[in-house]
């Protein structure tokens, strides 16, 4: 298994450019979830989403959008990218099939933003 | 707002030494708790989950849990120069608990 794989790894934008950040995971996990951490910061929620079809806010999701048409991907898609973008965006997936209580989170590589 | 602080460090030991990372949480209703180590320039690795009070065991690491004291920590034992990393405690938040909740991380040197 791959885990959970994120593309691309390092992007630069201008401001007010749009791009897609893609992430897959083949562990056929139902949640998946998009943080970005900022310099000695920890991970903020973004997006996430407990199924095909079903994506909720996180703690931050302004300037952000995502979908959810398949169990493996959950791409986040950034419109009219801001300097308050620059971040590294991590994706994430956890399954509760097993017991709900054992909800322990698997990252993917990151995605390295630059805003400028 | 539901809250995890972390002692802010950094924090520095010796080779051998015992490391001691602590964390507190807000939310009472709070029932899975995790510690992720995460390397310079990569993304956070699972290292414990505990569930239940009292003490966890896996290896060099132990995982403490005081739920009435709303307070969980990470000791390491015969700390590594490898172990040098940031760690960050992560709380599933309240009923929903697919959702965790992250401190801002501890950064542990461990000097040869």
């Amino acid at each position: 298994n791959a885990g959970v794989t994120q593309t691309p790894k390092f992007r630069i934008l201008k401001i007010g450019q749009s791009m897609t950040l893609q992430c897959t995971q083949d562990m056929n996990h139902n949640y998946m979830y998009w943080y970005r951490q900022d310099p000695g910061m920890g991970l903020k929620l973004i997006y996430y989403s407990v199924g095909a079809g079903i994506t909720d806010k996180g703690e931050v999701p302004n300037g952000y959008n995502v979908s959810r048409s398949t169990t493996e991907d959950f791409p986040l898609r950034l419109e009219l990218a801001a300097p308050s973008q620059t971040s590294v965006y991590f994706c994430a997936s956890s399954s509760h099939k097993r017991d709900p209580l054992h909800n322990e989170q698997f990252f993917g590589p990151g995605t390295r933003l630059t805003v400028l | 707002q539901k809250e995890v602080e972390q002692n802010s460090g950094p924090l520095s030991v010796p080779e051998g030494a015992i490391a001691s990372l602590n964390c507190t949480y807000s939310d009472r209703v709070s029932q899975s708790f995790f510690w992720y180590r995460q390397y310079s320039g990569k993304s956070p690795e699972l290292i414990m989950s505990i569930y239940s009070n009292g003490d966890k065991e896996d290896g060099r690491f132990t995982a403490q849990l005081n739920k009435a004291s709303q307070y969980v920590s990470l000791l390491i034992r015969d700390s590594q120069p490898s172990d040098s990393a940031t760690y960050l405690c992560a709380v599933g938040s309240g009923g929903s608990n697919y959702k965790l909740t992250f401190g801002k991380g501890t950064l542990l040197t461990v000097n040869p």
